[in-house]
């Protein structure tokens, strides 16, 4: 199975500051990767698809890139409320099934 | 506006079986896979499985054997159950929708319910 590492663990940062997390996949998986935002005692949301597909209503400092194994999602300017976990995400297909990176900590 | 609700106990005992539903509103269940999704406390997300609307299923191999989620079309619900629970299965439960990309055949999960604590405890 597909198996997905996100670096850093954990990342500290600053309001105004350009941030960037890693994904990467233990094989090719062109680009079928999301990233989902998880904010303490909520469901995640779903940020990028397709790698790097913004979805309707999120805003434009977000940014996904990547493809095959290697995988980044960038956050250009951060705001207060973008300290949360975030997480990455690839589907299967053979077998069918959803994976999702160990996620990484984005704290001030 | 699609929206997903879990509901079922908050309390399992252990060696019980574990079951919820959720129920999607502002939109049909039809034509999509819905999955179930955990989270144990301070830990990451695991995929448990998901049905489609034609009722076929597939489930996380680390789970398949206790493991069984079904469909309620008329009702726009779909259920989880999840049998011989231990401490280890602890954890808030989630719902979610699987979009299908026809474009580049890749899925997401596009939308969530808010989640269930789920403790299993004598």
């Amino acid at each position: 199975a597909i198996q997905l590492t996100q670096s850093p663990s954990s990342l500290s940062a600053s309001v105004g500051d350009r941030v960037t997390i890693t994904c990467r996949a233990s094989q090719g998986i062109n680009n079928a990767l999301a990233w989902y935002q998880q904010k303490p005692g909520k469901a995640p949301k779903l940020l990028i698809y397709d790698a790097s597909s913004l979805e309707s209503g999120i805003p434009s400092r977000f940014s996904g890139s990547g493809s095959g194994t290697d995988f980044t999602l960038t956050i250009s300017s951060l705001q207060p409320e973008d300290f949360a976990t975030y997480y990455c995400q690839h589907f299967n297909h053979f077998p069918p099934g959803y994976t999702f990176g160990q996620g990484t900590k984005l704290e001030i | 506006q699609v929206q997903l609700q879990e509901s079922g106990p908050g309390l399992v005992k252990p060696s019980e079986t574990l079951s919820l539903t959720c129920t999607v509103s502002g939109g049909s269940i039809s034509s999509y896979y819905w999955s179930w999704i955990r989270q144990p406390p301070g830990k990451g997300l695991e995929w448990i499985g998901y049905v489609y609307y034609n009722g076929n299923t597939y489930y996380n191999p680390s789970l398949k054997s206790r493991v069984t989620i079904s469909i309620d079309t008329s009702k726009n619900q779909f259920s989880l159950k999840l049998s011989s629970v231990t401490a280890a299965d602890t954890a808030v439960y989630y719902c979610a929708r699987s979009y299908y990309d026809y474009v580049w055949g890749n899925y997401r999960l596009d939308y969530w319910g808010q989640g269930t604590l789920v403790t299993v405890s004598s």
